[in-house]
């Protein structure tokens, strides 16, 4: 399977710890993108890289969110002291720089903090 | 007023159905439309992209955009049981995606 993929699927956490996710994206796909996505809502962007340099993030993503990309291959998020609010599907995606606009996704973590 | 905005339904139509799928957008400067399809508990999936205004087909599936009005629709004929999935209509904004929230489609046997 070439596509884009994520692990874990699911996560289940407590309140203040931290957790990590990975995605590895298309092999040839230079650009990697993070989404949330909130039941009932559509995903919203989060941050993206170009290679291993991290270019935009968006306002949702707190003090305590972190993203890398140290190789430019995979990608890690890392979320600290975890809140109630921070349940929801963590979705990657990547695409070439050159067809930013067709963007492939991976199945997604689910994360439930309790 | 958001981006992009999207009834979230659920639709519920008879296997066979003829489905159309709608969203409204507000900034008149997007040129590129797209559709995913997401099954539940797994990631959007590339249905279809658009440009400009006018019809793409593809198989039972048309995506058609209407500029003047900001209005975007997919339609699906003869649906099946296995459409039933939620549709995302998606517009690209500076280096990201901006998605509707999407509507549910249920298409029953």
């Amino acid at each position: 399977d070439t596509g884009v993929s994520q692990n874990p699927r699911h996560k289940i956490t407590k309140r203040g710890q931290n957790v990590t996710f990975r995605c590895d994206p298309i092999s040839e796909h230079n650009r990697l993108y993070w989404y949330r996505q909130t039941l009932g809502q559509g995903p919203e962007f989060l941050t993206y890289f170009q290679n291993e340099a991290q270019l935009e993030k968006s306002r949702l993503l707190s003090d305590r969110f972190s993203a890398e990309r140290p190789k430019g291959s995979f990608s890690t998020l890392e979320i600290q002291r975890t809140e109630q609010g921070d349940s929801a599907m963590y979705l990657c995606a990547s695409s070439l720089a050159s067809r930013e606009n067709t963007q492939y996704f991976g199945p997604g973590t689910r994360l439930t903090v309790l | 007023q958001k981006e992009v905005e999207q009834d979230p339904g659920p639709l519920s139509v008879p296997e066979g159905a003829i489905v159309s799928l709608n969203c409204t957008y507000s900034n008149s400067a997007f040129q590129y439309f797209m559709w995913y399809r997401q099954y539940s508990r797994k990631g959007p999936e590339l249905l279809m992209y658009t440009y400009s205004s006018g019809n793409k087909e593809d198989g039972r599936f048309t995506a058609q955009v209407d500029k003047s009005s900001k209005y975007i629709s997919l339609f699906i004929r003869d649906s099946q049981p296995s459409d039933s999935a939620t549709y995302l209509c998606a517009i690209p904004g500076f280096q990201k995606l901006v998605f509707g929230t999407g509507t549910r489609l249920l298409v029953s046997p």
